[in-house]
């Protein structure tokens, strides 16, 4: 499984858009990027998938480079409740469905 | 709505005792995965079950064992429980051939070891 480096937190304030950008230099073909969110003292949820170009939900947008070594979570004007932390994933069905999870990004949004 | 609920959600148990915790999931989901997390960091993979009968270890399995007897459950049993198993147990279940990385998780099980 293609491992993963995130900033480990950031800072933003209510309003403003945040972009977390996850490195993964050795995607293979075949990976899937995922972003999960996790709040205290909770399960991680389930964000977004891509594979490449831009995907957007109700939620978030995720925008993948052509050579995919990197994904860009976007999550437009937060609110303090998006105070979590965001883990980024790659893995396809070769992987039989297990998720790696590094140490995520702590993300604090502030008043 | 189907979900996926683990019990009890606080246990406190002692050195060398046998703890089981429970995982229970209504999406008829055939993938199943028992993780723990740490204070501060990310989740780690205990065992994991593609379906009835189906087991196999994850990364950290050592201390702990699963059976699967039908499609909802998937219950971790801690052998002889120990300070250093004392972590928060997350329970996901999973959906074959759809989104590969889409799982659902439960709202984790908090184990202390004395």
């Amino acid at each position: 499984l293609a491992k993963t480096t995130q900033p480990i937190s950031m800072d933003s304030y209510e309003g403003q858009e945040v972009n977390i950008t996850c490195s993964h230099n050795n995607i293979a073909t075949n990976d899937y990027i995922t972003w999960y969110q996790q709040f205290p003292s909770q399960g991680p949820r389930f964000i977004i998938q891509g594979y490449k170009t831009k995907v957007t939900n109700e939620v978030a947008s995720l925008f993948i480079p052509a050579d995919r070594k990197s994904s860009t979570l976007s999550l437009p004007r937060v609110s303090l409740s998006d105070t979590a932390v965001y883990y980024c994933l790659v893995g396809d069905e070769d992987s039989s469905y297990k998720l790696i999870f590094g140490s995520g990004t702590r993300l604090l949004v502030r008043p | 709505d189907a979900e996926i609920t683990q019990s009890p959600r606080h246990k406190i148990t002692e050195t060398g005792r046998q703890v089981t915790l429970a995982c229970h999931q209504t999406w008829n989901h055939n993938n199943m995965f028992w993780y723990r997390q740490d204070l501060g960091h990310g989740l780690r993979l205990i065992h994991y079950s593609y379906g009835v009968q189906d087991t196999n270890k994850g990364e950290v399995s050592d201390g702990y064992s699963v059976s699967r007897s039908n499609t909802e459950d998937l219950p971790l049993t801690l052998e002889s429980a120990a300070s250093s198993q004392t972590s928060v147990y997350f329970c996901a279940s999973s959906e074959s051939g759809v989104t590969y990385n889409e799982q659902f998780f439960g709202p984790g099980t908090r184990l202390t070891v004395l």
